[in-house]
């Protein structure tokens, strides 16, 4: 099985570009995820989705859309990068399992840079 | 809120020397726990979990036990070898909630 994929794995952008990362799951989980990943900082959640049709901030939103497209895929856009974007991203789907605890599946990360 | 402490610093340490590293959590109600590996240049994987107190959790030669008492979940393997390193996170989430609060992370070297 695939699991989690991310697309693209490496971006370069300059200041004041957009993009789009994508991020598909074949887990038919409900939940997903973005994080990001800075040295010093462990996980910080930018936004997630509960379910299809429904998403929320987490803890980092500012600068950043989500879009959950279907079931499967959740994208992340940045609509005018700035070098403080700078980090790797993770997309990330969970469900319950028999004892109610959510297991995540990560992707392997999109590894940007702005400059 | 909830959260979870791992200890400060990086860990290096020899090859099938013992390996601890400490994790307390807080938390509101009953939490599952969780402690996560990330390879150089992967994404996390689950290593292992436990979902109520004294549940021991154990993987690929690692374990850590649910300890209520001490609101820990510290994370042990008696004999490391090169391949385990890594960083480990260690994660929990609250009894039926789709949200997981990270530590910060602890990068594992294992020296041949």
């Amino acid at each position: 099985n695939a699991g989690v994929t991310q697309t693209p794995k490496f971006q370069v952008l300059k200041t004041g570009q957009s993009m789009t990362l994508q991020c598909a799951q074949d887990m038919n989980h409900n939940s997903m995820y973005w994080y990001r990943q800075d040295p010093g900082m462990g996980l910080r959640l930018i936004y997630y989705s509960a379910s299809e049709g429904t998403t929320d901030k987490g803890e980092v939103p500012n600068g950043y859309n989500v879009s959950r497209l279907n079931k499967r895929e959740f994208s992340l856009r940045l609509e005018s990068a700035a070098p403080s974007q700078t980090s790797v991203y993770f997309c990330a789907s969970s469900e319950a399992d028999g004892q109610g605890a959510y297991g995540y599946t990560f992707g392997s990360g999109t590894r940007l840079t702005v400059v | 809120g909830d959260s979870v402490t791992q200890m400060e610093g990086p860990v290096t340490l020899s090859e099938e020397a013992f390996l601890t590293i400490n994790c307390t959590y807080t938390a509101t109600g009953y939490p599952s726990l969780f402690w996560y590996v990330q390879y150089p240049g992967e994404g996390l994987q689950l290593l292992l979990k436990a979902t109520k107190a004294d549940d021991k959790g154990s993987n690929k030669g690692f374990e850590a036990t649910y300890r209520k008492e001490t609101t820990s979940f510290h994370l042990e393997k008696g004999s490391v070898q090169v391949s385990d390193s890594a960083v480990y996170f260690c994660a929990l989430s609250e009894s039926g909630s789709n949200r997981l609060a990270f530590g910060k992370g602890n990068q594992v070297v294992v020296i041949p």
